[in-house]
């Protein structure tokens, strides 16, 4: 079965520093990837989505993420983090063929140091 | 703003009652999801209806039932709660029948507290 593992519960970082969310899949091909960000007391929204191509995906608020075949990841990243991105970060696949329904991970809740 | 809108916001119930769940889609979007964000189990699939049918199920328990209108919004009935049952539910909408290429817009959930 496929399954999404977010290995990191909580980071926090500083203003202005590097973010890497790591995040890892277990199925038998390339799935739908899929990183969706929640704020406190708000709905999910997409960030970005890798189907297939370019294995370096750029999302919306300055995020990107890459896909890497050979470790089953897709690591979300962004070069200076702001006080706003605080937010919880939730991997998710879709199989493709399959009728649509996403497997999420865990997710990371992310902390903005000042 | 998704343009998913869920209500209530925050319904507060209590053991062994019945509640209902709305969700109005995106405009022009066909499928309606439903999904639980609990702490212990995460975000679940609950179930997939597109243009009124029934079209994927997740780990929906078979107190729980959910339809499809013609005009496609959606309900989720969750019967006979149990505290486990609290939870936050989320709806989400997409253009098409499915698959997983069809990007999920997600509403703002609705927080069940069954005490």
């Amino acid at each position: 079965a496929q399954s999404v593992t977010q290995p990191d519960i909580h980071i926090t970082v500083s203003e202005g520093a590097s973010l890497e969310l790591r995040c890892n899949y277990s199925y038998g091909a390339t799935p739908y990837l899929f990183w969706y960000v929640q704020s406190p007391g708000q709905g999910l929204q997409l960030l970005l989505k890798y189907f297939s191509g370019d294995t370096l995906v750029q999302g919306i608020k300055g995020f990107e993420a890459e896909f890497k075949r050979s470790q089953s990841s897709f690591n979300l990243r962004k070069p200076s983090v702001h006080w706003s991105d605080a937010a919880e970060y939730f991997c998710a696949v879709g199989v493709p063929g399959s009728q649509g329904n996403l497997i999420f991970g865990k997710g990371t809740k992310l902390s903005v140091k000042p | 703003d998704s343009g998913v809108t869920q209500t209530p916001k925050h319904l507060i119930t209590a053991t062994g009652q019945r509640v209902t769940l709305r969700c109005s889609p995106r405009s022009g979007d066909l499928s309606v999801y439903w999904y639980q964000q609990s702490l212990d189990q995460g975000l679940q699939f609950l179930i997939q209806y597109y243009n009124g049918e029934e079209r994927a199920k997740g780990n929906i328990l078979e107190r729980f039932s959910a339809q499809q209108f013609p005009d496609l919004h959606s309900e989720l009935n969750l019967s006979s709660l149990e505290l486990g049952d609290s939870a936050l539910y989320f709806c989400a909408s997409s253009v098409g029948g499915g698959g997983a290429l069809d990007t999920q817009y997600f509403g703002p959930g609705t927080r069940l507290t069954v005490l």
